[in-house]
């Protein structure tokens, strides 16, 4: 069965990197989108990033536009997202996600997600 | 610029009543529209999307319904394992979520 795995999450000064990776199984990540979507402490769901399947179409949120860089590893079905210039309100969990594209994109499958915390 | 809204924020209901949750877009997104669940600690749940499908496994007291802009997630008879957060998302365009209704046990 599908299966997301996140891992990568941690404490972070302000202004520095992380890289997050998604481990996929049970289904190629080429042939699905794939998102980022992340909830800060208490608030709700934020999307954050998308990748398309076959050519690998990147698509962003404005808040993380120029900041944020999602990628995926086809040979190791992993999903990435390099977070670059971290602001305190990039704080949240981050859930990767396995798109249905319908118009746009729902997800029906998520990972458990992992804690990014940015403080200094 | 496209903004979803839930409501109520807060739903209290008694297990084994009807509970009726609310979500509007502020333009139309046809029936492009799904239902997740959230639970403490756990990563979201899909319940319904195209406003109406079951997602596989989910029980059939989750009804949706709705289309364009005003859209309903129907709970009949609440259990206990249905108290949560649940969020309305539009994929229209680019996914958006709503704020969230938490559904609480009165």
């Amino acid at each position: 069965q599908v299966q997301l795995v996140e891992s990568g999450g941690g404490v972070v000064r302000p202004g520095r990197s992380l890289r997050l990776s998604c481990a996929a199984s049970g289904f190629s990540l080429s042939t699905s989108g794939m998102h980022w979507i992340r909830q800060a402490p208490g608030k709700g769901l934020e999307w954050v990033a998308a990748i398309s399947a076959d050519v690998g179409h990147e698509h962003y949120a404005d808040s993380v536009r120029g900041r944020f860089t999602v990628s995926r590893d086809d040979s190791s079905n992993t999903l990435f997202l390099q977070m670059d210039s971290l602001g305190t309100e990039d704080t949240a969990v981050y859930y990767c996600a396995k798109g249905v594209y319908s118009g746009s994109y729902f997800c029906d499958n998520w990972g458990q997600g992992t804690l990014v915390t940015v403080s200094s | 610029e496209l903004v979803l809204t839930q409501s109520p924020a807060t739903l209290s209901v008694s297990p084994g009543d009807r509970a009726t949750l609310s979500c509007r877009t502020s333009q139309s997104v046809s029936s492009y529209v799904a239902w997740y669940q959230q639970k403490p600690g756990q990563a979201p749940r899909l319940l319904i999307y195209g406003a109406s499908t079951r997602a596989t496994g989910v029980p059939a007291r989750f009804v949706g319904s709705g289309s364009g802009t005003e859209f309903t997630l129907t709970i009949s008879s609440l259990q206990s394992e249905d108290y949560a957060v649940y969020y309305c998302q539009q994929y229209s365009s680019w996914p958006l979520f709503g704020p969230g209704t938490r559904l609480e046990i009165k």
